[in-house]
């Protein structure tokens, strides 16, 4: 079965502080992957999206990198600030589906001023 | 509009009850997706579209589940019979075709009281 696991469920760091989010899948043959931001009670921004080809994607503090064959993507944000607090989901797109995408259960993010 | 929108945004259903939910995608989308995100967890798939036609109904989770697309611009989500195991919030997405990213609107929460 294609699962995704983002870990930890819930992280809270200082401000300014360099962080990691960690997202496993268990099939490597995937299409893509997307990270997104979801603050409560609203949809989700998009954040960045790797092709399968790519390795990286940087967009301003945030870089995200994907190893296929280890299954792993992870979300590096550079200097936390409190207004990136929300929850971040992983989202795969594995070969053979129509395009719909399989996400994790989220990393719950708190930065403290 | 610039983003997807979505109405209600939100609606209390007493159990039985019928409802229908509303997703306008980004103009020129070609794909369009709805996903089932419970109290907690992430998003999961319900079915999704190309164009008019329904590619992929395999997510929903029984036969009281009912989308359209008929001009292949709205989308219109379905439920009869509404159960208290319905509450969730419907979200709806959009991309320019099934492999590029997807654009989430801020979903539909549903309360089945």
């Amino acid at each position: 079965k294609q699962e995704v696991t983002q870990i930890p469920a819930a992280l809270s760091v200082p401000e300014g502080e360099n962080l990691v989010l960690n997202c496993s899948f268990t099939d490597s043959a995937i299409y893509n992957l997307q990270w997104f931001r979801q603050d409560p009670g609203k949809g989700l921004t998009s954040l960045l999206l790797i092709q399968s080809s790519q390795r990286e994607q940087t967009s301003g503090r945030l870089n995200a990198s994907l190893d296929k064959s280890s299954g792993r993507s992870t979300l590096y944000i550079a200097a936390s600030q409190p207004g990136d607090s929300a929850t971040y989901l992983c989202a795969v797109r594995f070969w053979g589906s129509q395009g719909n995408l399989i996400f994790g259960k989220g990393t719950k993010l708190s930065v403290k001023p | 509009g610039a983003g997807v929108s979505q109405s209600p945004r939100y609606k209390v259903a007493k159990r039985g009850q019928d409802v229908a939910l509303r997703c306008d995608p980004i103009s020129g989308h070609v794909s369009l997706f709805w996903y089932q995100q419970a109290l907690g967890q992430g998003p999961e798939f319900l079915t999704y579209f190309q164009n008019e036609a329904q590619l992929d109904k395999s997510g929903l989770p029984s036969d009281r589940f009912f989308a359209e697309r008929p001009e292949g611009s709205v989308s219109t989500l379905k439920i009869q019979r509404t159960q208290q195991e319905d509450s969730a919030v419907y979200l709806c997405a959009s991309s320019l075709a099934r492999d590029h990213e997807q654009y989430f609107g801020p979903g539909t929460r549903l309360t089945v009281t």
